[in-house]
């Protein structure tokens, strides 16, 4: 079974700063997908950025990028130029690789306030 | 936006009632998995269809079931609600061969 751990319940951060969330997760699986999402307090779940665990390059997107340590098993969130709209609670996931079948495990959640 | 819709928004049910959420995928997403959220924390994993069958469950009873539908919609359906019932239900879906999925905004039910 995988478990995906986000070890700060709450992160601030001042407006234009930079900001990075940890998560990391225990597998034995080799092939497997990696996940932010974001949940404003509208709820709707949001994907920021994805990762596959046989890419080394780490992924990013826009203002968002990863630090993907495979053999730490580690996943952190960089927020680059934070915005007021990035206050929301972010998730990171896990789904294994090489199957339909997408269970996605997600950690506890960081709750990140962007204050201006 | 995600394309991905559920009714009702909020929803409060007696315990022992049954309860039908309901799910709409966009076209093309056969793939549709269900999550439940306990305020403040993470998603849990109750099933996914795939082509109108469950392709996998997390660790939930039987009372727990769910359809998928061939144009796109699903359900889950949850009998003899119990209290710790009480969550956020969201769906997500995602079209073929896809490694993301995308999040309806949820259903929140209250169990009294």
């Amino acid at each position: 079974a995988q478990t995906v751990t986000q070890s700060q319940p709450e992160m601030s951060v001042q407006e234009a700063e930079t900001v990075t969330l940890s998560c990391t997760y225990d597998t034995s699986e080799n092939n497997y997908y990696l996940f932010w999402y974001k949940q404003p307090p509208s709820r709707q779940m949001i994907l920021v950025i994805r990762q596959e665990a046989y890419k080394q390059q780490n992924a990013t997107e826009n203002r968002f990028s990863v630090n993907f340590q495979k053999a730490a098993k580690s996943f952190s969130l960089k927020i680059s130029d934070s915005q007021l709209g990035d206050t929301a609670m972010y998730f990171c996931a896990f789904r294994p690789g090489g199957t339909s079948y997408g269970k996605l495990t997600f950690g506890q959640g960081t709750i990140l306030t962007v204050h201006p | 936006e995600t394309g991905v819709t559920q009714s009702p928004t909020h929803l409060i049910k007696t315990r022992g009632q049954q309860v039908t959420l309901r799910c709409s995928s966009q076209s093309g997403h056969n793939t549709v998995s269900w999550y439940q959220q306990a305020l403040g924390q993470g998603p849990q994993f109750i099933f996914q269809y795939y082509r109108e069958e469950e392709n996998g469950r997390g660790n939930f009873p039987p009372r727990f079931s769910g359809l998928q539908f061939p144009n796109y919609s699903s359900e889950l359906n949850v009998n003899a609600l119990e209290l710790d019932d009480s969550a956020l239900y969201l769906c997500a879906s995602s079209p073929q061969g896809a490694d993301e999925q995308y999040f309806g905004p949820g259903t929140r039910l209250t169990v009294t």
